[in-house]
């Protein structure tokens, strides 16, 4: 079946440094791939995403390229702010069958000023 | 202002209670989900519903269950059966016209069994 593996946290940064967090994903056939954010207590918000190969999706200043040769969809940040700090959560959606999400198990952010 | 709701945001109940969370969407979509969170982990799919007067168990309905009487409203009522209840409960929806289509999500209800 379809899984997400992500970094675990928490990652800890000061203001303006640079952001990697890493996704790797197992699947069959195409699918889809999403960078979510949930910030304390509220539901999950579409960061970005990307429907095929070598796609780059981009948000916010935050970027993440599908690469299906080494099945990756890494999150980067050139520059984070302490409003980054968040749980980041990657996921993909196969392209068949029942179209729901799989997750990664969250990474949280931490950025200190 | 389209968009999906959830309520109520936060929900106590009893052991041995069942309790109905409410979601509703006017974003016009086709595709409802529940979610289930526990901390530190990622979502876990509960049910599925890709039309009204469908719906499909997801990998951990035990314990739950739903309907899908209208478009906009997919109700999740977690029975007396579910063992560990305890968690943050989060609706999504998608359009359902294209596969690349986006999925939306609602803020959540976080509920605790006492």
């Amino acid at each position: 079946g379809n899984s997400v593996t992500q970094m675990e946290g928490p990652v800890t940064l000061s203001e303006e440094a640079f952001l990697t967090i890493n996704c790797t994903y197992t699947a069959t056939g195409y699918p889809s791939l999403f960078w979510y954010v949930q910030y304390p207590g509220e539901g999950l918000q579409l960061l970005l995403k990307a429907t095929k190969a070598d796609d780059k999706g981009s948000n916010k200043g935050f970027e993440a390229t599908y690469r299906k040769e080494t099945t990756s969809f890494h999150l980067e940040k050139g520059s984070v702010q302490v409003s980054d700090s968040a749980v980041y959560f990657c996921a993909l959606r196969g392209d068949t069958g029942r179209r729901a999400l799989t997750f990664g198990s969250g990474t949280r952010l931490q950025v200190q000023p | 202002d389209g968009g999906i709701t959830q309520s109520p945001k936060y929900l106590f109940r009893k052991e041995g209670q069942n309790v109905t969370l409410s979601c509703e969407q006017n974003l016009n979509h086709d595709a409802m989900y529940w979610y289930r969170q526990d901390p530190g982990q990622g979502l876990r799919l509960i049910y599925y519903s890709q039309i009204v007067n469908d719906f499909q168990k997801g990998d951990i309905a035990e314990g739950y269950s739903v309907s899908r009487e209208k478009k906009e409203s997919f109700p999740l009522t977690v029975t007396s059966a579910q063992k560990n209840p305890t968690a943050f409960y989060l609706c999504a929806s998608r359009a359902g016209t294209n596969l690349r289509d986006t999925q939306y999500f609602g803020p959540g209800t976080r509920l605790t069994v006492l």
